[in-house]
């Protein structure tokens, strides 16, 4: 099984401030990486596939690059509906699993 | 419109069963892998279970192997999770999602499974 560790597990931030999210594989994972973003009662929703690419509707703002082992999540310029729990997931190899999710609070 | 709607969570007692549903509309539902993730409350998220599209081929966390199976009924548009000999540790929302890692990633709202004594 391979396991996916998020850091931080908490980011204080202001809005208009770059947040930098990470996301270490224990073995690579190619460039099968998604990132969600999900907030309090609401089910996960999809912002990055295949470790780079913006899912439909995602604000440019967001962005993923890495691949491998190491990737990253960047959210350029925070929004005040950017304040939520981030989560990374693999699908290179079964079975799939989570990151534990960073949160991103208002500082 | 694309949705995902689940159905069948409630309160059942420890090693009891349930059969989750999730009734799939507007769009060709025997072309995508469906999956199954869910979220114990107050914690992360953990994948399930995946099926394909013509229910060849299924895959499942360890943890549920054994006791969930998933399946599919092509001709009403549905995704089930059978969940069988059911622990405290299986208290979740479950979800249903569309190919949730791909750009037609699509998750309903979920429903809740408490499993108490």
């Amino acid at each position: 099984e391979i396991v996916l560790t998020q850091s931080p597990a908490t980011l204080s931030l202001s809005p208009g401030e770059r947040a930098t999210l990470s996301c270490r594989a224990s073995q690579s994972v190619s460039s099968y990486l998604a990132w969600y973003q999900q907030k309090p009662g609401q089910a996960p929703r999809l912002l990055i596939y295949d470790a780079s690419n913006r899912a439909t509707g995602i604000p440019a703002r967001f962005s993923g690059s890495g691949s491998g082992t190491d990737f990253t999540l960047t959210i350029s310029s925070l929004d005040p509906e950017d304040f939520a729990v981030y989560y990374c997931q693999h699908r290179s190899s079964w079975p799939w699993t989570f990151g534990q999710g960073t949160k991103v609070e208002i500082k | 419109e694309v949705q995902l709607v689940e159905s069948g969570g409630g309160l059942v007692q420890p090693g009891g069963s349930l059969r989750l549903s999730c009734a799939a509309s507007g769009f060709t539902f025997s072309s995508y892998w469906m999956s199954w993730v869910r979220q114990a409350p107050g914690k992360g998220l953990e994948w399930v279970a995946t099926i394909k599209g013509d229910g060849s081929e299924k895959y499942y966390v360890d943890s549920v192997k054994g006791r969930f199976t998933i399946s599919r009924d092509n001709a009403k548009n549905s995704l089930y999770l059978q969940v069988n000999s059911l622990r405290d540790a299986d208290t979740a929302v479950y979800y249903c999602a569309r190919a949730p890692t791909t750009p037609e990633a699509t998750w309903g709202q979920g429903t809740l499974v408490t499993v108490s004594s």
